[in-house]
């Protein structure tokens, strides 16, 4: 199975806000609301920032937000600060009863 | 709070078996929940490696299901993973985690554990 496909990098200033895109296919991402986000600051393990395409766990910030659109699922930072600066990734559950990540994507604020 | 510890060897030697050892807290591994392995070689992302449900069903990755086994010690609250015939390419650190209700997301996660394999 190949990993779904994030862009290598975004970036934006404080108080600006980025999309973050998780391109999959109607095998994962198009056909399951099971679609969920990471945030991974450098040496630390994952924390679940989004799951079921736009909830928030409790205690994540409301400028986090998740949405999908066919194949492909979005996270958008709005309002953002140099604490948010890390690795994201996608994830989804695909018709093979199994879970797929994307390939990350590095978030820098200016 | 559910909070899980890997173990094992930090290093293994090519052609052997990596071991890890998952113990969970906060949460028993009866419950409605998978339990799964992520690993990320240095300087990479994230790849998914598999899950398994207390009752011994498991679903592992396509690309490592010929090398991988995982199990469940209910009576210690802990669940591992094996992966044999490791190369350099199996070098990673290795998360485990919680996947709730299965088929699902990853919400509580290992400090993970960095597994080196080499000679």
């Amino acid at each position: 199975q190949s990993a779904l496909t994030q862009p290598p990098s975004v970036s934006g200033s404080p108080g600006q806000s980025v999309t973050i895109s998780c391109i999959g296919s109607s095998s994962d991402v198009g056909n399951y609301n099971r679609v969920s986000w990471y945030q991974q600051p450098p040496g630390t393990a994952p924390k679940l920032m989004i799951y079921d395409v736009s909830y928030r766990p409790s205690g994540v910030p409301d400028r986090f937000s998740g949405s999908k659109s066919g194949n492909t699922a979005s996270l958008t930072i709005s309002g953002l600060q140099a604490e948010d600066e890390a690795d994201y990734y996608c994830s989804s559950y695909t018709s093979s009863s199994t879970m797929m990540f994307g390939g990350g994507t590095k978030l820098t604020v200016l | 709070q559910v909070q899980l510890q890997e173990s094992g060897p930090g290093l293994v030697k090519p052609s052997g078996t990596l071991s890890l050892t998952c113990a969970v807290s906060g949460d028993s591994i009866r419950s409605s929940h998978w339990w799964g392995w992520i690993r990320q070689p240095p300087g990479k992302g994230l790849e998914w490696v598999g899950y398994i449900h207390y009752s011994g069903s498991t679903y592992y990755n396509p690309s490592l299901m010929s090398r991988v086994t995982m199990s469940i010690d209910t009576s210690k609250n802990q669940f591992s993973l094996r992966v044999t015939s490791v190369s350099a390419l199996d070098t990673a650190v290795y998360y485990c985690a919680r996947n709730y209700g299965g088929n699902s997301y990853f919400d509580f996660w290992g400090q993970g554990t960095l597994v080196t394999v080499s000679s």
